[in-house]
């Protein structure tokens, strides 16, 4: 089982749409990141938030980060078809990241 | 810096065959995973080191399985006796802190048949 929950697993949706995906846990977390994954790639990074309330925008990507830093959501703003790709976010356990299963977004042109 | 390096990028082996993976991280980072993928699933943590110390290895690597980093910079992850099980993507991190943002080289992809 994973220890962070991704939701929607899959999302389909057409170029100019909105879109929110999320991340959610029991456990608290000192940070929280989102990578994006593109296929026989790895993982990069997008965003990394500390502080329970943290919002950052990257250009049409809003990442929020919970006021108890258990969960996280990720916005975008009229989706493209360079957004397609797997959304993981990641929580700092001890030593290391700990990963959530991601959310496969395809933007249809 | 080219950022982290991993070789070889596929590798096809025969069950019961041993292969060996190489990561070079980013030189200044310390800090230096090995994480594992399967389709439909993300990243799942195998061990970690900080300098040339391995600190944590997660119960997923079985005793097949071993790493090393012996100067604290280049690392390498081993499996011994494959089995189809261990098809999958196998991925290289490096970072300077353990919450802050990990640099992912873009895997070897291991095919067992």
């Amino acid at each position: 089982t994973q220890l962070l929950e991704q939701s929607p697993q899959f999302l389909s949706i057409q170029e100019g749409e909105n879109l929110t995906v999320y991340c959610n846990s029991s456990s608290v977390f000192s940070s929280l990141q989102w990578y994006r994954q593109e296929p026989g790639e790895g993982p990069v990074l997008l965003v990394t938030v500390v502080t329970g309330g943290e919002v950052k925008k990257l250009k049409r990507l809003t990442f929020q980060f919970g006021d108890a830093r258990k969960d996280s959501s990720l916005h975008i703003t009229a989706a493209q078809p360079g957004d397609t790709g797997l959304y993981l976010c990641a929580g700092a356990g001890n030593n290391d990241m700990r990963f959530g299963a991601g959310t496969r977004l395809t933007v249809k042109p | 810096d080219t950022g982290v390096s991993q070789n070889p990028r596929h590798k096809i082996t025969k069950r019961g065959q041993n292969v060996t993976f190489r990561c070079d991280p980013i030189s200044e980072h310390n800090r230096l995973y090995w994480y594992r993928q399967t389709l439909g699933q993300g990243p799942e943590f195998l061990t970690y080191f900080q300098n040339e110390a391995q600190l944590e290895k997660s119960r997923l690597l079985s005793d097949r399985f071993s790493a090393e980093r012996p100067k604290g910079s280049f690392s390498t992850l081993e499996i011994q006796r494959t089995e189809q099980g261990d098809s999958a993507m196998y991925l290289c991190a490096s970072s300077s802190t353990h919450n802050y943002g990990y640099t992912f080289g873009s895997g070897t992809r291991l095919t067992v048949v």
